[in-house]
């Protein structure tokens, strides 16, 4: 079956736009969680929805960021005015049950 | 001090060896273990998971939890080149505790044929 897409997979963007990022998670999946990638860092958490609600927000580094899930399905990650420190690999994963996540191939975003 | 250490490596093993990875950990609090498995430019791909201590032993691979130590540890015996990826562990304390995964940085293995 279909597993956990992203979009983009790539995006290059200058310093100071705002940029979505997209999350497609397993039908039927009700917890979402999107995470961030830096090289050398592991992955560094940024928030987890349960159906719609986010019951963590913790791990989002600055008001810039923000996240959002419609539907209890696709869900969107937005940073504005981008920096570079934001450059990094974003990648989402999804969970019927909490104990086991699939990720999706992340979205590689560039700040220049 | 970082909730979950991991060395990063490199670590470069010629086929055929048993290769052993490893984390420390700081929470006496995390009772779920995981390893996942994340080849260049793709998501990780959850590998072994563990609750608590003991070992868990899956075709070549076997995760070992020692919760006295805070040391897990992933072995991986003959060793393939398809073996070659970063591994990351990961960390929880468990339900209804913010639902909250704790990664290390990955440790890269290159198996060599």
């Amino acid at each position: 079956g279909a597993g956990v897409s992203q979009s983009p997979s790539n995006k290059v963007t200058e310093k100071g736009k705002d940029v979505e990022l997209r999350c497609d998670p397993i039908s039927g999946h009700t917890a979402l969680y999107w995470y961030r990638q830096s090289l050398g860092q592991g992955l560094e958490f940024l928030i987890y929805f349960q159906g719609n609600s986010a019951p963590d927000k913790s791990g989002l580094p600055s008001d810039r960021f923000s996240a959002e899930r419609t539907g209890g399905s696709v869900s969107t990650l937005t940073i504005q005015r981008t920096q570079q420190e934001d450059s990094a690999v974003y990648l989402c994963a999804s969970s019927s049950q909490w104990d086991t996540q699939y990720f999706g191939p992340g979205t590689r975003l560039t700040v220049l | 001090q970082k909730e979950v250490e991991q060395d990063p490596g490199p670590l470069s093993v010629p086929e055929g060896a048993i290769v052993s990875l490893n984390c420390t950990y700081s929470n006496s609090a995390f009772q779920y273990f995981m390893w996942y498995r994340q080849y260049s430019r793709k998501g990780p791909e959850l590998l072994m998971y563990t609750y608590s201590s003991g070992n868990k032993e899956d075709g070549r691979f076997t995760a070992q939890v020692d919760k006295s130590s805070k040391y897990i540890s992933l072995f991986i015996r003959d060793s393939q080149p398809s073996d070659s990826a970063t591994y990351l562990c990961a960390m929880s304390r468990g339900p209804n505790t913010g639902n909250q995964f704790y990664f290390g940085t990955g440790t890269s293995l290159t198996v060599i044929p």
